[in-house]
């Protein structure tokens, strides 16, 4: 089984700043790499799909990068609506797998 | 635009078994799979089961592995959980979730979720 790992747990953070998320998964997973964000009481959205291929809707501030075993999703420019809880998530063999999530504080 | 409605959650006691239903529209369903993610209160996500588009694959996470069976019956546009053997371990709010392609893939679009409470 994959096991995906994120860091930090929490990040504090203030609007208009860049802040970098990183997931590591224990094998080699190429590019079926998910990210999803969640707000508090609201279902889970997705924001990436492939690594770095936004949904569509998604703000071009987000980005996601990495292939094989690590990779980092990237906000350039924080906006209020953005804090929430952002989790990777791995579909390259069953069972599928989440990272444990990095919860996205204001300073 | 693709909706997915889950139903089916309440309040069960441990032991007892309980089957989600979710109702899918505004794609074709039998060629997409279908997925089920809960999160426990205060916890993260965490994948329980699909099923492929024609329903002929079915894989489960260990932790309701021989509990739980999901399907699907294509004709009516709808996915299953049955859920056997319910501990408070399964108290979670279940999503419905649908993949990118038939076998798999990544989960592009999610119900509410419902909120099944295991609790004596």
């Amino acid at each position: 089984d994959i096991q995906m790992t994120q860091s930090p747990s929490s990040l504090s953070a203030s609007v208009g700043d860049r802040v970098t998320i990183t997931c590591r998964a224990s094998q080699g997973i190429t590019n079926y790499l998910a990210w999803i964000q969640q707000k508090p009481g609201k279902a889970p959205k997705s924001l990436i799909y492939g690594a770095s291929s936004l949904q569509s809707g998604v703000p071009s501030r987000f980005s996601g990068s990495g292939s094989g075993t690590e990779f980092t999703l990237t906000i350039s420019s924080l906006q209020p609506e953005d804090f929430a809880t952002y989790y990777c998530q791995q579909y390259r063999s069953y069972p599928y797998s989440f990272g444990q999530g990095t919860r996205l504080e204001i300073k | 635009e693709v909706q997915l409605v889950e139903s089916g959650g309440t309040l069960v006691q441990p032991g007892e078994s309980l089957r989600l239903s979710c109702a899918a529209s505004g794609f074709t369903f039998r060629t997409y799979a279908m997925s089920w993610v809960r999160q426990a209160p205060g916890k993260g996500l965490d994948w329980v089961s699909s099923i492929s588009g024609g329903g002929d694959m079915t894989y489960y996470a260990d932790s309701v592995k021989g509990r739980f069976t999901i399907s699907r019956d294509n004709s009516k546009n709808t996915v299953y959980l049955r859920m056997n053997r319910l501990t408070g371990e399964d108290t979670a709010v279940y999503y419905c979730v649908k993949g990118s392609y038939e076998t798999g893939g990544e989960f592009d679009y999610r119900g509410q979720g419902t909120l099944v409470t295991v609790s004596s």
